[in-house]
């Protein structure tokens, strides 16, 4: 099947730091990506989706200037946590997709720790 | 909009026993995807099983199978002959057919499945 890797998986980080995720889809073309954060024992919540060469398309209450997409190539994006503090702390989850797929592959994931 | 319901936040199961996990969903759409995921204590999100919803024919995955009610807008997951690695949270999702690439999948809230030796 097809796979979609993610790094860091952990990192601690002191609060007011930038924080950058990347995720990766290792054997397809991800057209698209989606960026979700969940938090202990709850369903995972979509930040963003973004398709490859075009700016990310946030949801709803997500700070656009606080968590920058990049959606550079076919098969990475990366997500960057700015300026970060303890509340951003969560477990962020990117997922991929490629054109004419109906199913979503997810990263491991990514536990964010803001001191 | 679309909403997803897994009205039951824990269920339990004897090893080598079969389980049924609920999901109703509200759509206004003919046409879309449903989908079970399983998120391990890993936390790696695994694709166990997906239904066209306009295929009638009941989808299956060796242990894994759904009964998918589309006029009920029920799709449960049975899982047969349960083993110590089942043990998860499933979530159930739906997807709408249209809208192309960039249509979002919608979870449910899950549900922790734990398996007794």
């Amino acid at each position: 099947g097809a796979v979609v890797s993610q790094h860091p998986s952990r990192v601690i980080c002191k609060s007011g730091t930038s924080v950058k995720i990347e995720c990766r889809s290792l054997d397809f073309q991800a057209t698209t990506m989606f960026w979700y954060r969940q938090f202990p024992k709850q369903s995972l919540m979509l930040m963003a989706t973004s398709n490859e060469g075009s700016k990310a398309t946030y949801e709803q209450g997500v700070e656009k200037d606080k968590f920058l997409i990049n959606h550079a190539s076919l098969t990475l994006s990366t997500l960057t946590v700015t300026s970060a503090h303890p509340e951003d702390s969560s477990f962020y989850i990117c997922s991929a997709r490629t054109l004419g797929s109906d199913t979503q592959y997810f990263g491991p994931g990514t536990r964010l720790t803001v001191l | 909009a679309q909403t997803v319901t897994q009205s039951q936040p824990e269920m339990s199961v004897q090893e080598a026993e079969t389980v049924t996990l609920s999901c109703t969903y509200d759509t206004s759409e003919s046409d879309y995807y449903l989908f079970w995921y399983k998120q391990p204590p890993s936390r790696q999100m695994i694709l166990v099983i997906r239904q066209e919803a306009y295929k009638q024919q009941n989808a299956t995955e060796n242990r894994f199978s759904v009964n998918f009610q589309k006029a009920a807008k029920s799709f449960s997951l049975k899982i047969s002959d349960s083993q110590l690695g089942d043990a998860a949270m499933y979530f159930c999702a739906y997807r709408s057919a249209i809208g192309g690439a960039n249509s979002k999948l919608t979870f449910g809230k899950g549900i922790t499945l734990s398996v007794r030796p």
